[in-house]
């Protein structure tokens, strides 16, 4: 099984932050990785897919990039709406979640 | 527009089994495949496997090989995930959501079914 590390578990940030996650797979996964955003009692919405494309609807601050092993979702400027927890997803064999970022206000 | 309504909360024993629908509508619900999802209370998302709803050919993460089926009746555009042998862990939502027509990867989402198993 593919396993993904993301990093950190928990982030404190204020609203205007840049912020930048990373997903780490345990082997190379090419460029089939996803992002998701959730929020409490939500389904997840898919924000990224093929680690840079980003999802129709889904605000430009939000950005993907990496291949292979290393992957990183950035948001440019965070807004009171994007605290949530986000997950990356591998899409290569079968499919595997990180165990997510919650992004808490500071 | 695409909908996924999903059926409601169940309450199980240990040992038993239930079975969760999923009712598409806006699309051809043959077209695209269908993945289910669950959430443990406060823990993070675990991929269970997807259907193809076309064909019904099926393909279950290793964890859940065994216990869990996933069918679907294309006569009323609606997926089932059943699992057996349910265990306190069980206890979670779970989701099923439907591919991106582009990429395979899950862009809608039922609103989640709530599955207790208590004795």
């Amino acid at each position: 099984d593919i396993q993904l590390t993301q990093s950190p578990s928990f982030l404190s940030a204020s609203v205007g932050d840049r912020v930048t996650i990373t997903c780490r797979a345990s082997q190379g996964i090419s460029s089939y990785l996803a992002w998701y955003q959730q929020k409490p009692g939500k389904a997840p919405k898919l924000l990224i897919y093929a680690a840079s494309t980003l999802q129709s609807g889904v605000p430009s601050r939000f950005s993907g990039s990496g291949s292979g092993t290393e992957f990183t979702l950035t948001i440019s400027s965070l807004q009171p709406e994007d605290f949530a927890t986000y997950y990356c997803q591998q899409l290569n064999n079968q499919r595997t979640f990180g165990q997510g970022t919650k992004v808490e206000i500071k | 527009q695409v909908q996924l309504v999903q059926s409601g909360a169940e309450v199980k024993k240990p040992g038993a089994s239930v079975k969760v629908s999923c009712k598409a509508s806006g699309y051809t619900f043959t077209g695209y495949y269908m993945h289910w999802v669950r959430q443990a209370p406060g823990q993070g998302l675990e991929w269970m496997g997807w259907i193809n709803p076309n064909s019904g050919g099926t393909n279950y993460a290793q964890k859940f090989q065994g216990r869990v089926t996933m069918t679907r009746d294309t006569s009323i555009s609606t997926a089932y995930m059943e699992l057996s042998r349910l265990r306190s862990d069980d206890t979670a939502v779970y989701y099923c959501a439907r591919e991106h027509s582009g990429y395979p990867v899950g862009v809608y989402w039922g609103q989640g079914t709530l599955v207790t198993v208590s004795s």
